[in-house]
């Protein structure tokens, strides 16, 4: 079955690094992956889409990569700053038909000062 | 605000009992998805909906089941609860569920089974 793993469950970093997130995927091979941030007791909310055929994207301090062959996605903030820290989520379809979007279980990310 | 409106915020209720939560999507949207949350599980997905119709299924129990009706609302309707079914439920709305458009989230129910 089709199954999605974040790399880690918490990653701390210091304000002003980097921050790199990882999502695998495995039998599957999705046209679109999305990340999402999620607050403690708040619903996600969508940060950016990349397609199969985008290698990289950008937004602001974002960046996302999607690498097909190797079925993962990197989710990269620059300059890291503590208001970044939250629970990020990526997410894609189960099926080409374009149902079905799932969710790994995120990484949670604390930035420190 | 996503503009995915999500009531109740808060239920709490006994074992046993039969619960209903409403979900009314971004105006325009089509396409409703239900996800279940508890403290150490991610998103599960449960069911999607569009346009009225079935789309989707999941995860989704028996003793769960969901609608969407003609003016898109949907509704969650969970029965003979159990202490595990305790979670937050996210309803989730996009234009019209396929590949390239993103999903929008409600603030969750907060269902507590006691």
């Amino acid at each position: 079955s089709q199954k999605i793993e974040q790399n880690s469950e918490a990653l701390n970093i210091q304000e002003g690094k980097t921050a790199t997130l990882t999502c695998n995927y495995t039998n599957y091979s999705p046209a679109y992956l999305q990340w999402y941030r999620q607050d403690p007791g708040r619903g996600p909310v969508f940060l950016l889409l990349i397609r199969e055929n985008e290698k990289e994207k950008r937004k602001e301090r974002l960046k996302v990569t999607f690498d097909t062959t190797l079925k993962q996605s990197l989710f990269h903030i620059t300059a890291s700053q503590p208001a970044d820290s939250a629970t990020y989520l990526c997410a894609l379809h189960l099926n080409q038909a374009g149902t079905a979007l799932i969710f790994g279980k995120g990484t949670t990310l604390s930035v420190s000062s | 605000d996503s503009g995915v409106t999500q009531t109740p915020k808060h239920l709490i209720t006994a074992t046993g009992q039969r619960v209903t939560l409403r979900c009314s999507p971004r105006s325009g949207d089509l396409s409703v998805y239900w996800y279940q949350q508890s403290l150490d599980q991610g998103l599960q997905f449960l069911i999607q909906y569009y346009n009225g119709e079935e789309r989707a299924k999941g995860n989704i129990l028996e003793r769960f089941s969901a609608q969407q009706f003609p003016d898109l609302h949907s509704e969650l309707n969970l029965s003979s609860l159990e202490l595990g079914d305790s979670a937050l439920y996210f309803c989730a709305s996009s234009v019209d569920g396929v590949l390239n458009t993103e999903a929008f989230f409600g603030q969750g129910t907060r269902l507590t089974v006691v």
